[in-house]
Parts: C-alpha cells; sequence; structure tokens
C-alpha cells in the first residue's frame, strides 16, 4: 500500500515570498492533518480535513497561512507572505477515519531566508 | 492542553544494550502512538497502544492509562534503531490524529 505522498522534499524561498505544499493521502483515507515541526521540537497540529472540509484550523496562523482540500483527496497547504520563523517541516498525515491512527508522510523541510 | 512529558531526552546505547523510554501525560486519552523519526525526517509508525502491551520484534511498549504512562522497550539496539522517539497522545473526545507530540528523545546506538 502506497503511503502519504508529500512534494516537494526541500524548499528554499526568501522572507515575504510564498509557498505551496502538496500532500496526497493514503487511498480511501477521509481524514488529513497537516503539522509543522520546528527543529529539536515535536511535530504540532495546524489544521484537520475530514473529507473536504475543515474540522479544526484553530492553531492554524490564518493571517499567513492557508489549506484547502477541494475534492476530499489531496491537500495543499500555502505560506504568504513567509517569515523567518516558519522554516520547519511540514508533515501530511492521513487516517481512515477520525477514531483510526494516523500515517504521517516524508515531511517538506522549508527553510525562510 | 493536555502535556506529554518524554525521559530520557537523550539516550547513548552500545549496539546489543536494551533501553527503556518513558512518556507520561497530564489526561485522559483515547489515543496515544509511539513513533520513529528517522534521519531522514520520517514518522515510522511502532505502536498504536491507548491501553494494555504489545511486542512488535525486538520493540514493545506498555500503556497504564489508569496512571498516564507508556513505556516503550527497546532490546538488542541496532545501529539502524537511531533516531528520535516520539510519544504523542490524543485527549478524550477527539480524533484519533489530532495528536500532541512530547518532546522526544534523541538515541544514538554506537556501533
Amino acid at each position: 500500500e502506497a503511503g502519504v505522498a508529500q512534494s516537494p522534499r526541500y524548499k528554499i524561498i526568501e522572507k515575504r515570498q510564498s509557498v505551496a505544499f502538496w500532500c496526497n493521502p493514503i487511498s480511501g483515507h477521509a481524514t488529513l492533518y497537516w503539522y509543522q515541526q520546528i527543529l529539536g521540537q515535536g511535530p504540532k497540529l495546524l489544521i484537520q480535513f475530514q473529507n473536504n472540509g475543515v474540522v479544526d484550523d484553530s492553531q492554524l496562523p490564518k493571517d499567513r497561512f492557508s489549506a484547502e482540500r477541494l475534492k476530499g483527496v489531496d491537500s495543499t497547504l500555502k505560506i504568504q507572505p513567509a517569515k523567518l520563523e516558519d522554516s520547519a517541516v511540514y508533515l501530511c498525515a492521513s487516517s481512515v477515519g477520525q477514531v483510526e491512527e494516523a500515517f504521517f508522510g516524508q515531511g517538506t523541510r522549508l527553510t525562510v531566508v | 492542553g493536555i502535556q506529554v512529558e518524554q525521559s530520557p531526552p537523550d539516550l547513548i546505547l552500545q549496539e546489543g544494550a536494551n533501553s527503556t523510554l518513558r512518556c507520561n501525560f497530564s489526561d485522559s486519552v483515547n489515543n496515544l502512538q509511539w513513533f520513529h523519526q528517522n534521519p531522514w525526517g520520517q514518522l515510522i509508525n511502532l505502536f498504536y497502544i491507548p491501553s494494555g502491551t504489545k511486542q512488535n520484534g525486538r520493540l514493545s511498549a506498555t500503556t497504564v492509562a489508569t496512571e498516564r504512562y507508556s513505556l516503550l522497550y527497546i532490546s538488542s539496539s541496532q545501529t539502524t534503531d537511531s533516531g528520535v522517539y516520539f510519544c504523542a497522545v490524543g485527549p478524550l473526545g477527539t480524533s484519533y490524529g489530532k495528536l500532541t507530540f512530547g518532546q522526544g528523545t534523541i538515541l544514538t546506538v554506537h556501533p
């Protein structure tokens, strides 16, 4: 079974630029999560989708971050404009439903200079 | 929100040694998972264990939900076990994937 796919693997941008990350969850997984992992810390949840609807975005900095999952499968996370403190690994995870364990992708490592 | 504390923060072993990693959490949970983050950043699911004991090869885990802690045992460690081990919990009433992670235990296994 294919795992959670993310792209790109690495991205370097200058502050105030915009960037987008893509996630393709495991086939059949209705629930999708985006996490942010700052170096030396555990991942922190940003947003949760159930199919194409947002379940929880309370931890998403909405002034600069946005996410969508228009068709209930792939998802994109965007940052506009980026700040230096956004440098982190962005991890996507998916689960069959809300009461099953989640599986993580390899992440996108973002460096803002 | 729920607090998750892992110990020790760092652990250095010789190949073949055994180790125990601990995870304490501050509230009741409906989900607890152990992950291994490899040097390439991939989070590998080790155990989904909100309660009870499970074993998978050289690894085993025990969660005592009533006392709010979980233990991960690694026996006969190998260099490939190196990396960061995370405990993550989901509070009661939340989706299982809405995880709060601990700070991790950095394990280094020397040949």
